[in-house]
């Protein structure tokens, strides 16, 4: 059974500050998504990681996969307040639909002046 | 386009009543998915569906029936509803996924508590 983990699960960082929020996974799998939910709201993608080595990089976020070590982090660089919400990755065993994407449980990020 | 929509925004449920949840799609997608989301966790998988007239389940179908008679909607109906249920529930849609850049569309949620 595939399970994914995120850590942390809740984190208060200040404006300007560095920090990396880690997805790990139990099984094999090539095909990684993040997500940005605002509170109340839905669900906003991100990121898909789609290899090995994959990085993709939006504003001051970006995000990697490790296939290998079953790894994904999504970087956080000099935060600022927009950034406040909740990031989901997300992994996918599917082939042609979705219907095999395992969320991990979130991280709730709160950045504060 | 409107993408996803979804209705009713919020609904208080009494134990064993009853309810649709209704979710329609005007991006032509053949496949649709129901997801419902706890306090504190990720979403899990309802139901699902490939195109008009075929379903089938994810990972969390119990207490819940879905149809889909035309490509654009996808109904969730909740039979006998029990606090359980309590919870948001997004449906998202997607086309057959063939480019790197396909991803799931979501709906902006349903809050139902049961009380």
């Amino acid at each position: 059974e595939l399970k994914v983990e995120q850590n942390p699960l809740f984190l208060s960082m200040q404006e300007g500050k560095n920090y990396t929020i880690y997805c790990n996974y139990s099984t094999t799998s090539d095909r990684l998504y993040w997500y940005r939910q605002d509170p109340g709201k839905s669900l906003e993608s991100l990121f898909v990681l789609l290899s090995n080595g994959a990085v993709k990089q939006e504003g001051r976020l970006m995000a990697s996969l490790d296939t290998k070590a079953r790894l994904s982090t999504l970087h956080i660089t000099a935060a600022v307040h927009d950034l406040s919400a909740t990031y989901f990755c997300a992994v996918d065993r599917g082939e042609t639909s979705y219907d095999k994407v395992i969320f991990g449980p979130g991280t709730s990020l709160s950045v504060i002046p | 386009n409107a993408g996803v929509t979804q209705t009713p925004k919020f609904r208080i449920l009494k134990i064993g009543q009853s309810m649709t949840l209704q979710c329609a799609q005007d991006m032509n997608h053949n496949y649709m998915y129901w997801y419902r989301q706890d306090p504190g966790m990720g979403l899990k998988l309802i139901y699902y569906s490939v195109g008009a007239g075929i379903t089938d389940k994810g990972e969390v179908p119990n207490g819940y029936n879905v149809s889909r008679s035309t490509t654009e909607d996808f109904p969730l109906r909740l039979e006998l509803a029990a606090p359980s249920q309590t919870s948001v529930y997004f449906c998202a849609s997607s086309y057959l996924r063939r480019h790197s850049t396909d991803t799931q569309y979501f709906g902006p949620g349903t809050r139902l508590t049961v009380l």
